[in-house]
């Protein structure tokens, strides 16, 4: 039963132009959401987080929206850079951030 | 202080033996947390320590996983009796009350 759902293993974006990473859950319960990154080799880095009373968090180039209806969470990170090339974890948690729940993640790569 | 350490990065053992892996989090940080991850999948939560307390097991974790943290600072978890279906990247993660996980690098476990 997978409560946190990442459907799209990889997405090749330009440099330059919006990457938009999607993730949906299940679990109406969820009362945080957190987008990672992870490079091979490394373990993941926080990118952004989002509480579910809010519907949008922006740190810079990234910014989550949160649809509570649909159950939907994206990230956009704008413009998109070489750099930004990675896994992207979308994770969700019920109770004071303890224990993570995540999606499969998705395979983020900038093209030149 | 630099982040979450991992001890050993890697570790091939052949079916049977135990294996033991440490986690050094950040000093000030006073939850732990370990996971694991196999390939195409996100981060599978196993135990969360606050302080020297373990609050939580998941049912991931069988009677050969066992995870400590004597004083409250490193912690190891150790695993009996290994099998194939073992092999993994096992993470661990620190944070402070309220607040979002720092991940270490990852020990991958190879079992022959």
């Amino acid at each position: 039963d997978q409560q946190v759902k990442q459907n799209s293993p990889s997405l090749s974006v330009q440099e330059g132009r919006i990457s938009i990473l999607n993730c949906d859950y299940t679990n109406s319960m969820f009362d945080y959401f957190l987008w990672y990154k992870k490079y091979p080799a490394e373990g993941p880095t926080f990118l952004i987080s989002i509480s579910s009373i809010k519907d949008k968090n922006e740190d810079g180039r990234f910014t989550v929206f949160l649809n509570k209806s649909a159950k939907h969470l994206s990230l956009h990170i704008v413009p998109s850079q070489p750099g930004d090339s990675a896994v992207y974890f979308c994770a969700a948690t019920l109770d004071s951030n303890y224990q993570l729940i995540w999606g499969a993640g998705t395979k983020l790569i900038i093209k030149p | 202080d630099t982040g979450v350490s991992q001890n050993p990065r890697h570790k091939i053992t052949k079916r049977g033996q135990n294996v033991t892996f440490r986690c050094d989090p950040i000093s000030e940080h006073n939850r732990l947390y370990w996971y694991r991850q196999t390939l195409g999948q996100g981060p599978e939560f196993l135990t969360y320590f606050q302080n020297e307390a373990q609050l939580e097991k998941s049912r991931l974790l069988s009677d050969r996983f066992s995870a400590e943290r004597p004083k409250g600072s490193f912690s190891t978890l150790e695993i009996q009796r290994t099998e194939q279906g073992d092999s993994a990247m096992y993470l661990c993660a620190s944070s402070p009350p309220e607040n979002e996980q720092f991940f270490g690098p990852g020990t991958r476990l190879t079992v022959l």
